[in-house]
């Protein structure tokens, strides 16, 4: 697609249950990453992928958060047990190659966990 | 340890008025990037600049120019004649070389612009 495409927008789920969070890159793009945005503070680094592998995942803040980008090219974060605390914009960009300066932003997911 | 500090949180203005957005940065490397990002009300974050740190020469882009200063470990942005579509939320970014795949961001500054 001409950008990089975020869904659902919104969601709105209860505190303990699982969620998934899409994100499809511009085609082509090799390089993946999540952020995680929360009210007031700059995004924050979650993980970043290379081609189907996690390059780098030294910012998921624990164990219930998991990301998987199977064929390269969808991306889906899952975040298992949801707390209040998890409630943020989670942000997807994509990359040419990666290590450059080249990243496309989605617009984002909002999710509230209530 | 990396940091990057925005300390204005909010800033409003008239119309055509001048603006300056800070940004300090810490960081152990010698080697880094420094980022300027737009947010506006839609959400994604719109890329604006990028310098790495052996280039200290400012940089102008119609109304946009940026003023590195590797000494106060500054790298502030101005806009000049502000207008209402410039109404955003900007943050400053880095990352080092070691690892250029992660983006470092400030809290961001809110820019309001009034007509």
């Amino acid at each position: 697609g001409a950008g990089v495409s975020q869904t659902p927008s919104n969601k709105v789920t209860e505190k303990g249950k699982y969620v998934e969070l899409r994100c499809d890159p511009i085609s082509g793009h090799t390089a993946l990453y999540w952020y995680r945005q929360s009210l007031g503070q700059g995004p924050e680094f979650l993980i970043y992928f290379q081609g189907t592998g996690a390059a780098d995942d030294s910012g998921l803040p624990n164990d219930r958060f998991f990301a998987v980008r199977p064929e390269g090219s969808v991306s889906t974060l899952k975040i298992q047990r949801t707390e209040r605390g998890d409630s943020a914009v989670y942000l997807c960009a994509s990359s040419l190659t990666g290590g450059d300066y080249g990243y496309t932003f989605g617009s984002g997911t909002r999710l509230t966990v209530v | 340890a990396q940091k990057v500090t925005q300390a204005q949180t909010e800033i409003s203005v008239v119309e055509k008025e001048d603006v300056t957005l800070d940004c300090v940065y810490e960081t152990r490397d010698t080697t880094y990037y420094l980022f300027w990002y737009k947010q506006p009300p839609s959400g994604e974050l719109v890329f604006l600049i990028r310098r790495n740190s052996f280039d200290e020469q400012n940089e102008i882009s119609g109304r946009y120019s940026w003023n590195f200063q590797k000494s106060t470990s500054s790298f502030n942005f101005t806009i000049t004649a502000s207008q209402v579509v410039d109404s955003a939320v900007y943050f400053c970014a880095l990352s080092e070389v070691r690892n250029t795949d992660k983006l470092i961001f400030g809290t961001g500054t809110r820019l309001q612009v009034f007509p």
